[in-house]
């Protein structure tokens, strides 16, 4: 039975970084057949996919258009886990945050973080 | 990208049924037969209700049906009880291998 377990601070100042990080446990995040994505939810903006890993023979990272330019996910294999960051916040960027297994469907959720972006 | 149109709000007498449309463009909806639906109650993590547009994951009742034509996907809750009340969203794969999600509709349960 896949779990994923989400970890990271629920208050985040203007102009910081968000960071988040996702454990996996019953699967791998090295896995030549699972992605791993990060998606949002807003009472403004609903629901908003950000971006994925995934392992096939290397590592690939894509990442919605809206925020491109301030995020990255990563993999960290020897804690079986992976993670978002994501630069130079702003209020807008207050959501309910959620790891997730899947490329185009989502199946198996995080247990979703309550980040606020305040000073 | 602009997010898949869908009805902001449906409503409907327990056991009748309701549909909820998801409009996209050929970019997405159109081009792919990957479409989810997802089940929000407040609180707590999406629930994945129909996978590839008319596929249901394990343990989702047969109340539940998709179906896609063109740019638009639909989701089917037939015999509606109290329990669906909830929020729906769409979710397409979409080009530059991104996922597009739409806006969400309010489902209320007369």
């Amino acid at each position: 039975q896949v779990q994923l377990q989400q970890s990271g601070p629920g208050l985040v100042k203007p102009s910081q970084t968000l960071s988040l990080t996702c454990a996996i446990s019953g699967d791998s995040v090295s896995s030549n057949s699972t992605v791993w994505s990060w998606i949002r939810q807003s009472p403004s903006r609903g629901l908003e996919w950000l971006g994925r890993t995934y392992y096939r023979s290397k590592w690939y990272n894509d990442y919605a258009v809206s925020v491109k330019s301030r995020i990255t996910i990563n993999p960290d294999t020897s804690k079986n886990q992976f993670s978002l960051q994501l630069n130079s916040v702003t209020p807008e960027d207050t959501a309910v945050y959620y790891c997730a297994r899947g490329n185009y469907a989502f199946a198996i959720w995080g247990q979703g973080t309550m980040v606020m972006v305040s000073s | 990208q602009s997010a898949l149109t869908q009805p902001a709000s449906v409503s409907g007498s327990p056991g009748q049924s309701i549909t909820i449309s998801c409009t996209g463009t050929s970019s997405d909806v159109g081009s792919y037969n990957l479409v989810s639906w997802y089940q929000l109650h407040p609180g707590k993590a999406p629930k994945l209700m129909i996978y590839e547009a008319s596929k249901r994951p394990s343990g989702i009742s047969n109340r539940f049906s998709g179906s896609k034509s063109g740019n638009t996907a639909s989701l089917t809750i037939s015999g509606l009880q109290a329990e669906d009340e909830a929020d729906y969203y769409c979710c397409s794969y979409a080009v530059s291998s991104t996922v597009i999600f739409g806006g969400g509709t309010k489902l209320t349960v007369l």
